[in-house]
C-alpha cells in the first residue's frame, strides 16, 4: 500500500496569511503515460463530510476559492492556502488514487493564530 | 443536485451484522463507481470498499475483506454495504462517495461527492 504522510500534523496561521501543508507519498503517484499525478486534497470541517478541493495535484474543483492551490509531483505535494480566512479552519487530507487501496494522509488540522 | 444519503447505522454488539444503504440522486448512478470510506471517532479517513458501475467488480480493504460485502442496485439508485462479524474497531462514521474522476481511459477513486455519513457503533 502507498503510505501518505502529511506535515505538519497541525498549524496555526494568522488571518490573511499563507498556510502550507505538505504531503509525501511512499512511492510515486505520477503516471507517465498521461503525465498526471494521482493526488487529491480534501477539506473536512467539524461534523461535515470531506469536500474535494484539488485533484490531479493542482486542478481546483469547481467552486473552490482561488486562494486554494496545489502543487508538486511524483512523491512530494503541497496545498497552499493564501490569504487565510476564518472559514478555512478545518482538517485537510491528501489522498492518492494511483492504485488500490487508495490511501489518505493522517490529516493536518489548521487553526487561526 | 447530486445527493448521497446514507442510512442503516446504529449500535450493534461485537460479532453482529448491519447493512448500510446509500441512496443516490441528481446524477446517473449507473455510470459511476461508488465507494465506502470510514472515519473512526477523532481519526482520519480510511477507504473501505469500492464497486464498479454494474457491480461485477468489487474491491476491499484488507481489514474488512471476508466480512463486508459491497453491492448496488442501479434500478433503485442505491449502494449497500453488508457488514458481518463486526468488531469494536469497526466503529466509525461510514461515508458513501462517488468516484467522479476520469483519467482519459478509466474511472479513478477520486471522490467528488460524499454523503453525510452513517454512524456505526460496535459495543457490548
Amino acid at each position: 500500500d502507498i503510505v501518505m504522510t502529511q506535515s505538519p500534523d497541525s498549524l496555526a496561521v494568522s488571518l490573511g496569511e499563507r498556510a502550507t501543508i505538505n504531503c509525501k507519498s511512499s512511492q510515486s503517484v505520477f503516471f507517465s503515460s498521461n503525465s498526471k499525478n494521482y493526488l487529491a486534497w480534501y477539506q473536512q470541517k467539524p461534523g461535515q463530510p470531506p469536500k474535494l478541493l484539488i485533484y490531479w495535484a493542482s486542478a481546483r474543483e469547481s467552486g473552490v476559492p482561488v486562494r486554494f492551490s496545489g502543487s508538486g509531483s511524483a512523491t512530494d505535494f503541497t496545498l497552499t492556502i493564501s490569504n487565510l480566512q476564518a472559514e478555512d479552519v478545518a482538517v485537510y487530507y491528501c489522498q492518492q488514487y494511483y492504485n488500490t487501496p487508495n490511501t489518505f494522509g493522517q490529516g493536518t488540522k489548521l487553526e487561526i493564530k | 443536485e447530486v445527493q448521497l444519503v446514507e442510512s442503516g447505522g446504529g449500535l450493534v454488539q461485537p460479532g453482529g451484522s448491519l447493512r448500510l444503504s446509500c441512496a443516490a440522486s441528481g446524477f446517473t448512478f449507473s455510470s459511476y463507481w461508488m465507494h465506502w470510506v470510514r472515519q473512526a471517532p477523532g481519526k482520519g479517513l480510511v477507504w473501505v470498499s469500492g464497486i464498479n458501475t454494474d457491480g461485477s467488480t468489487t474491491n476491499y480493504a484488507d481489514s474488512v475483506k471476508g466480512r463486508f460485502t459491497i453491492s448496488r442496485d442501479n434500478a433503485k439508485n442505491t449502494l449497500y454495504l453488508q457488514m458481518n462479524s463486526l468488531r469494536v474497531e469497526d466503529t466509525s462514521v461510514y461515508y458513501c462517495g462517488r468516484a467522479g474522476g476520469w483519467d482519459g481511459s478509466s474511472w479513478v477513486s477520486l471522490f467528488d461527492f460524499w454523503g453525510l455519513g452513517a454512524l456505526v457503533t460496535v459495543s457490548s
